[in-house]
Parts: structure tokens; sequence; C-alpha cells
């Protein structure tokens, strides 16, 4: 199986700061990375896919990149309706994988 | 609107089966594959396999091999996941999600308990 390692596992940022989580891959994925949103007592919400292709309705704050193992999610601005827990999901093969998750909370 | 509803809230004992059933509407069911994970409380999110609505093709996690089914109802744009043998660790909010528009949607989630 491949192991999806996501970093940090929590952070605290304040409106307007540019925040990223990493995830890497203990396997080449080529580009098939997911990046999802999830707020407590909700499903999670798919954000962006193949690495850097932002859902329809995702702001353009949000944005991915990264390749091979390597991955990245930026926010650029912060925003208090941005807390809750991220995850990365790789799709290059079964068994999908996610990340552990990041923990975002607004200062 | 594209949407998936899934079944209420169960509570089995040790030993027991579940089968959660996801509703699709407003797309092609049989065009998308359909996931299942789940989520334990306080935990992450685990993949427990995939169906093709299509035919009916399955794949499965290796860890819930020979305990999980998932199969479809054409007719009424339903999949089901059941799982034989419950024990507490499964207690959990199930989801299904599709590939209908990459990893979305997804249904509100169904609590399994499992508590004797």
């Amino acid at each position: 199986d491949i192991q999806m390692t996501q970093s940090p596992s929590s952070l605290s940022a304040s409106v307007g700061d540019r925040v990223t989580i990493t995830c890497r891959a203990s396997q080449g994925i080529s580009h098939y990375l997911a990046w999802f949103q999830q707020k407590p007592g909700k499903a999670p919400k798919s954000l962006i896919y193949a690495t850097s292709s932002l859902q329809s309705g995702v702001p353009s704050r949000f944005s991915g990149s990264g390749s091979g193992t390597d991955f990245t999610l930026t926010i650029s601005s912060l925003q208090p309706e941005d807390f809750g827990t991220y995850y990365c999901q790789q799709y290059s093969s079964h068994p999908i994988t996610f990340g552990q998750g990041t923990r975002l909370e607004i200062k | 609107q594209v949407q998936l509803v899934q079944s209420g809230a169960e509570v089995k004992k040790p030993g027991a089966s579940v089968k959660v059933s996801c509703k699709a509407s407003g797309y092609n069911f049989i065009s998308y594959y359909m996931h299942w994970l789940r989520q334990a409380p306080g935990q992450g999110l685990e993949w427990m396999g995939v169906i093709n609505p299509s035919g009916g093709s399955t794949t499965y996690a290796q860890k819930f091999q020979g305990r999980v089914t998932m199969t479809r109802d054409t007719s009424t744009t339903t999949v089901y996941m059941e799982l034989t043998s419950l024990r507490s660790e499964d207690t959990a909010i199930y989801y299904c999600f599709s590939h209908y528009n990459w990893f979305d949607p997804w249904g509100q989630g169904t609590l399994v308990t499992v508590s004797s």
C-alpha cells in the first residue's frame, strides 16, 4: 500500500496568512493526488484533484502543486471559514489511501 | 441536483452484520464508480472499496476482504455496503462518494455503532 504522510499535523494561523500543507507519498504517484477539507460533523469536501485542478466552486485562494512523491496545498490568504481538517489522498493505485490529516485552526 | 443520500444510523451487537445504502440522484448512475470509506471517532479516513455500478465489479481493501460486500441496484440507483462479523472497532461513520465530479458528491454519512 502507498503511505501518505502529511505535515504538519496541526497548525494555527491568522486571517490573511499564507498557509502551506505538505503531503509525501511513499512511492511515486504521478499527479494522482487530491485534497479534501472536512469540518466537524460534516462529510469531507473535495477541493483539488489531479494535484492542481480546482473543484468548481472552490475559492481561488486554494492551490495545489507537486508531482511524484511530494505535494503541497497552499491557501494564499487564510479566511475564517477555512478552519477544519485537511486530507490528501492518492488514487494512483488501490487501495486508495489518505494522509493522517492536518488540523487548521484560525488564531 | 446531484446528491447521494445514505440510510440512517444503526446500532448493532458484536458479531452482527450491517447493510448501509447510498442512493444517487441527479446524474447518470451507471457511468461513475462509487467508493465507500469510514471514519472512526476522532480518526482519519479509511478507504474500504469501490464498485462499478455498470457491471457490479468490485475492488475491496485487503483489510476488509471477506467481511465486506458492495452491491448495486440500477433500478433504484442505489449502492449498498454490507459489513459482517462486526466488532467494536467497526464503530464509525461510513461514507459513500462518487467519481461523478472527481470524488464528489459525498453522502451525508451513516453512523454505525457496535456495542453489546
